[in-house]
């Protein structure tokens, strides 16, 4: 398997942009996670999925901010509209129920000028 | 609500020596789990260790071992015969028991430098 597959690798948008990040898990995983990394904050959970329904979405920051799971093997975060300070890696995570370890992808970074 | 904190910034350590990462957390739950996750500079987040909190042994892997004390709620990582691939971004994440192990809250990071 590849692994978890994140694109785009590196994101540059303007202000008032709408921006999507997609995300690809390992086949056969029910446990789907967005992760956002800043300087400021470190690593903090945005919202997960557990077979392809959203369970917790307290982390996401604002409206501005959504997810979708539409099967299985796809994934998107979406900002809209984008501001500077939603400048972070945005990192994708798949995992199993019971699993021992969950798996991340390579991370989008994004950069919103 | 559950707290990690890292309170090392930065580190740096020579090749072949030994280092200590510190970790301590905060959590009213009895049950739980603790990670060192490491994030080289290609940014890939990779399982370094993994420690049950109901098993008073502590993990070891190859040159990671942590020491854990519970009743402190103290996590720390020793890295052995350090190597200059070692060289990463190291976060200490903690899990809820019963909550799925890609639910995690995460320490703010710990850089390390391995110096030839």
């Amino acid at each position: 398997d590849a692994g978890v597959i994140q694109s785009p690798r590196h994101e540059v948008t303007e202000m008032g942009q709408e921006v999507t990040l997609r995300c690809k898990p390992i086949s056969g995983h029910d446990y789907l996670f967005w992760y956002r990394q800043t300087m400021m904050r470190g690593l903090e959970l945005l919202i997960y999925f557990n077979n392809n329904v959203p369970i917790d979405d307290s982390g996401m920051p604002e409206d501005r901010f959504s997810a979708k799971m539409p099967n299985a093997s796809f994934s998107t975060l979406k900002i809209q509209p984008s501001e500077p300070r939603d400048s972070a890696v945005y990192f994708c995570a798949s995992s199993t129920y019971r699993a021992t370890e969950a798996f991340f992808g390579q991370g989008t970074r994004l950069t919103v000028v | 609500a559950q707290t990690v904190t890292q309170s090392q910034p930065e580190m740096s350590v020579q090749e072949a020596e030994t280092v200590t990462l510190s970790c301590t957390y905060d959590t009213s739950e009895s049950n739980y789990y603790l990670f060192w996750y490491k994030q080289p500079p290609s940014r890939q987040m990779i399982l370094v260790i993994r420690q049950e909190a109901y098993k008073q042994q502590n993990a070891t892997e190859n040159r990671f071992s942590v020491n854990f004390q519970k009743a402190a709620k103290s996590f720390s990582l020793k890295i052995s015969d350090s190597q200059l691939g070692d060289t990463a971004m190291y976060f200490c994440a903690f899990m809820k028991r019963g909550d799925n192990t890609g639910k995690l809250i995460f320490g703010q990071g710990t850089t390390l430098q391995v110096k030839p």
